[in-house]
């Protein structure tokens, strides 16, 4: 079955230490992208890419970094410099180059900073 | 600044009858509107969605309403189900952004179905 699939859905991780979210997708979807879910507040973009080998911050990009080296995987990295890291964090991706699509998301990863 | 934004945040509405979910928002470059429905711990998923040239669409038990002049969408279901019972988050798109499907969500709306 075609979707996108997040891994670990749930990940703790100790404070200071980098971590990263594994994201990928077998839809064949040129653009990806990151959000960050935090409790009474909607999704907020953190990274996105529309092609391999480029992407472009988002909203809330500080603290976080990103690399696509493959149109199936887009990977998100939590470092040290994000403040509030402990979120629920949503990998999305959409068909490159459609004026009106809609983002398709995976399961999520809950991350904890303890 | 919140450029979408859905001021209830949870509303009860009893099984069978209609649920009106809104969202309103600022930035008049939107021209793409989506509605996604979210249960607890899982990525939300796509439920309809409308374009700036129209003002109504539907599908089956669902009708999104556009009202451009006042910058504010609605989200009808009718009849409502326990099983509609989860958040729903409304999501725009501005024109220009390429070939990416940047979405801006609001805060969310927590619909409960009793019966």
């Amino acid at each position: 079955d075609g979707g996108i699939t997040q891994s670990p859905k749930y990940l703790f991780r100790k404070e200071g230490q980098n971590v990263t979210l594994s994201c990928e997708q077998n839809l064949n979807h040129d653009a990806m992208y990151w959000y960050r879910q935090d409790p009474g507040q909607g999704l907020r973009l953190i990274y996105y890419s529309q092609i391999v080998n480029d992407f472009q911050k988002g909203d809330i990009a500080e603290g976080y970094s990103v690399s696509r080296e493959k149109k199936e995987s887009f990977p998100l990295t939590v470092t040290s410099a994000q403040k509030n890291p402990t979120a629920f964090y949503l990998c999305a991706s959409s068909i490159g180059g459609a004026a009106y699509t809609e983002a398709f998301f995976g399961q999520g990863t809950r991350l904890t900073v303890v | 600044d919140q450029q979408v934004k859905q001021n209830s945040p949870s509303l009860s509405v009893q099984e069978g009858r209609i649920s009106i979910l809104n969202c309103d928002y600022t930035n008049s470059m939107f021209d793409y509107f989506l509605w996604y429905k979210k249960y607890p711990a899982e990525g939300p998923t796509f439920l309809i969605s409308i374009s700036s040239i129209k003002d109504k669409n539907e599908d089956g038990r669902f009708t999104v309403f556009l009202n451009k002049s006042a910058k504010h969408l609605s989200l009808h279901i009718v009849p409502s189900q326990p099983g509609d019972s989860a958040v729903y988050f409304c999501a725009a798109r501005p024109l220009n952004t390429g070939t990416a499907s940047k979405l801006t969500f609001g805060t969310g709306t927590r619909l409960q179905v009793t019966l």
